[in-house]
């Protein structure tokens, strides 16, 4: 089955710096990969996703990347903000079939 | 109808009681999902419905747990004689169902069992 590797587990950067947290997946059949903002106490919302038969989405200061070849997949966070500050996942699936989760990363914006 | 909604937020049973929690997912949202979430850990997938039919359960389903989706709108999922190893955030999410599409996750139901 699909495994999905994340890292940094924590990550710690400056406000107004970037931010970026990878994953690698191990499925070459996946093809849906959404990255989840996981607030203390909350749920996992969907912030930003990427389709296999794309490289790169952006929206506003966030963006993904997408190497098929390589299977790996990164979330890029520019001019870090305090409200930036989450548990961020990342995951993997074959069309709308269940997600297999990273382990998290836990980013702290630092004033 | 502003999101997946789950019911109740806090749940706290003595071991070996019963318990169950409800999921309203997103109207005409036909597929459903179960996960469980564990301090520290990413949601690991429990089962998942396409209507009212339930398509998958993960080996983590053990035969303590039961989900039910009937007539295809809202969801319960039972967990019978519970464990201290059960405590952790039951998680639901909702998707339109076709194709990879996006999946919508609900604030959880926080179990503790004592």
């Amino acid at each position: 089955g699909e495994n999905v590797e994340q890292h940094p587990s924590t990550l710690s950067v400056q406000e107004g710096d970037s931010a970026v947290i990878k994953c690698t997946y191990s499925d070459s059949a996946s093809n849906y990969f959404p990255w989840y903002k996981q607030e203390l106490g909350k749920g996992p919302q969907l912030i930003i996703d990427i389709r296999s038969n794309v490289g790169e989405k952006k929206d506003q200061r966030i963006a993904v990347t997408l190497n098929k070849t390589a299977k790996h997949f990164s979330l890029h966070i520019t001019e870090t903000q305090p409200e930036d500050s989450a548990v961020y996942f990342c995951a993997a699936s074959q069309g709308a079939q269940k997600l297999v989760f990273g382990q998290g990363t836990r980013l702290t914006i630092n004033p | 109808d502003t999101g997946v909604s789950q019911n109740p937020r806090h749940k706290i049973t003595k071991r070996g009681q019963n318990v169950t929690f409800r999921c309203d997912p997103i109207s005409e949202h036909n597929r459903l999902y179960w996960y469980r979430q564990t301090l520290g850990q990413g949601p690991e997938f429990l089962t998942y419905f396409q209507n009212e039919a339930q398509l998958e359960k993960s080996r983590l389903l053990s035969d303590r747990f039961s989900a039910e989706r009937p007539k295809g709108s809202f969801s319960t999922l039972e967990i019978q004689r519970t464990e201290q190893g059960d405590s952790a955030m039951y998680l639901c999410a909702s998707s339109i169902g076709q194709g990879a599409t996006e999946a919508f996750f609900g604030q959880g139901t926080r179990l503790t069992v004592v």
